[in-house]
């Protein structure tokens, strides 16, 4: 069936320092992947995303990268910030026009000060 | 322009009550889709629907949930005969095909 995976389930970096996190699908029929950023307590925040006949995409200090062939997507955060510490969760979509998202597990980011 | 509304943004019910939850969409959109959060997990589609009709609802539990999104009003997800392992966040996004954007959600706690 539809799945998506996200690793790491936690990560711990420094302020200034680089975050990477990494997903896999796995219906080849996706095309759309949507990263969203969760605070506790609050709703899924779109932060970006990326369609299939795009390789990446970048968005100030954030860029996604997707590997068609392997089935794989990135988030990368570049000089993290306390601001960015939150759960965030990616995302698969076989319609880009619209369509279920199956989320992966999430992954609880801390940027220490 | 308003974001995605949802209400109450907090249900208490005691087994064997109904829940009712309401999510309107942002102007414009005309897509509405239902998710469930447990504590600590990630988000699980349940329903995905258009004006008046039901697109896509493998996500829904067989028995007491339905949902419907009217011509006129909100989208209301309705959970009957409630039982403890219903508790969770639901969140509703809209979206005007593609991106979908999230309501804050309704926190429903089952005594």
């Amino acid at each position: 069936g539809e799945n998506v995976e996200q690793h790491p389930s936690t990560l711990s970096v420094q302020e200034g320092d680089s975050a990477v996190i990494k997903c896999t699908y796995s219906d080849s029929a996706s095309n759309y992947f949507p990263w969203y950023k969760q605070e506790l307590g609050k709703r899924p925040q779109l932060i970006i995303d990326i369609r299939s006949n795009v390789g990446e995409k970048k968005d100030q200090r954030i860029a996604v990268t997707l590997n068609k062939t392997a089935k794989h997507f990135s988030l990368h955060i570049t000089e993290t910030q306390p601001e960015d510490s939150a759960v965030y969760f990616c995302a698969a979509s076989k319609g880009n026009q619209g369509g279920k998202l199956i989320f992966g597990q999430g992954t609880e980011l801390s940027v220490k000060p | 322009n308003a974001g995605v509304m949802q209400n109450p943004r907090h249900l208490v019910r005691r087994r064997g009550q109904e829940a009712r939850l309401r999510c309107s969409p942002m102007k414009g959109h005309s897509h509405v889709y239902w998710y469930r959060q447990l504590p600590e997990e990630g988000l699980k589609f349940m329903v995905y629907l258009q004006k008046e009709n039901i697109i896509d609802e493998s996500g829904m539990p067989k028995e007491r949930f339905s949902a419907e999104f009217p011509k006129e009003g909100p989208s209301i997800l309705r959970i009957q005969q409630v039982v403890r392992g219903d508790s969770a966040a639901y969140f509703c996004a809209s979206s005007p095909l593609g991106e979908q954007y999230f309501g804050p959600g309704t926190r429903l706690t089952v005594t």
